[in-house]
C-alpha cells in the first residue's frame, strides 16, 4: 500500500523569506501524480502544485516550486518570497495511476502547519 | 460556475440518528469522492465513484452509503451516526487527463 510522510508537524517562517516543505511517499508503482494542497482557516481545499512521476523537470506555479526525487521517494515544496497569505496547513499527496479500481484516489500525508511571521 | 458545492455546513447528530450528505458539481467531470478529516490527520477516502451509476468502496467506508444519483451529484449517507463519525467530510470531482481534484468547502459533523 502506498504511504505519504510529512515529518515537519509545525513549521514557521519571516515574511519575504523562502521556506521548504518536507514529503516522503512508498509506493512499486511507476505511474503516478504527487501533489501539495493548501489549507488555510477556511478550510477549502486548494490544489497548490502537482508533479507527474514520469516528467524529470519540477514543476512550478509562480512562488512555489518543488524538488522531485523520484529515486529517493521525496518530493518538497518551497514557498519563495512567503506572504502572510500563505499561512495554513499544506498536505502532500499521492495519486496511483493504475488501470484500477484505486485509480484517480488520492493519499494524503498528515500535513504542516506553516506560519508566516509579519 | 459554482465548482463543487455541499450541504450542509454544520451538522450535529445524536447517536443513531441518520442524515444525508449533498454534493454536487457543475464541471461536468465523471469521477467523485468522498473523504474525511479527522484533527492531525490528511484526509482519508470513504467511497468514491469513477464514473455515473458507479461506486466503490474507499480506505474508511464503514458506518457509511452512497448514491450517484445523476452526473453531477454524489451524496454520503450515515444511517445511525456513531461518535466516531464525528470528522469534517468533503466531496470532491476529478477533471480528466490532469487528474486535478477540486474540493466542496466540507460539512463540519458533530456526532454526540
Amino acid at each position: 500500500a502506498q504511504t505519504v510522510t510529512q515529518s515537519q508537524p509545525e513549521m514557521s517562517v519571516q515574511e519575504a523569506e523562502t521556506v521548504t516543505l518536507s514529503c516522503t511517499y512508498d509506493t512499486s508503482e511507476s505511474n503516478y501524480y504527487l501533489f501539495w494542497y493548501k489549507q488555510p482557516p477556511s478550510r477549502q481545499m486548494i490544489l497548490v502544485i502537482r508533479q507527474e512521476a514520469y516528467k524529470q523537470q519540477n514543476a512550478t506555479e509562480n512562488r512555489f516550486s518543488v524538488n522531485f526525487q523520484k529515486a529517493a521517494k521525496s518530493f518538497s515544496l518551497k514557498i519563495s518570497d512567503s506572504q502572510l497569505g500563505d499561512t495554513a496547513m499544506y498536505f502532500c499527496a499521492f495519486m496511483n495511476l493504475n488501470y484500477g479500481g484505486s485509480q484517480g484516489n488520492l493519499i494524503f500525508g498528515k500535513g504542516t502547519k506553516l506560519s508566516v511571521k509579519p | 460556475n459554482a465548482g463543487v458545492t455541499q450541504t450542509p455546513k454544520f451538522q450535529v447528530l445524536k447517536t443513531g440518528q441518520s442524515m444525508t450528505l449533498q454534493c454536487a458539481q457543475d464541471m461536468n467531470h465523471n469521477s467523485m469522492y468522498w473523504y474525511r478529516q479527522d484533527p492531525g490527520m490528511g484526509l482519508r477516502l470513504i467511497y468514491y465513484s469513477a464514473s455515473e451509476g458507479t461506486t466503490d468502496k474507499g480506505e474508511v467506508p464503514n458506518g457509511y452509503n452512497v448514491s450517484r444519483l445523476n452526473k453531477r451529484e454524489f451524496s454520503l449517507r450515515l444511517e445511525s451516526a456513531a461518535p466516531s463519525q464525528t470528522s469534517v467530510y468533503f466531496c470532491a470531482s476529478m477533471r480528466w487527463p490532469s487528474v486535478e481534484q477540486y474540493f466542496g468547502p466540507g460539512t463540519r459533523l458533530t456526532v454526540t
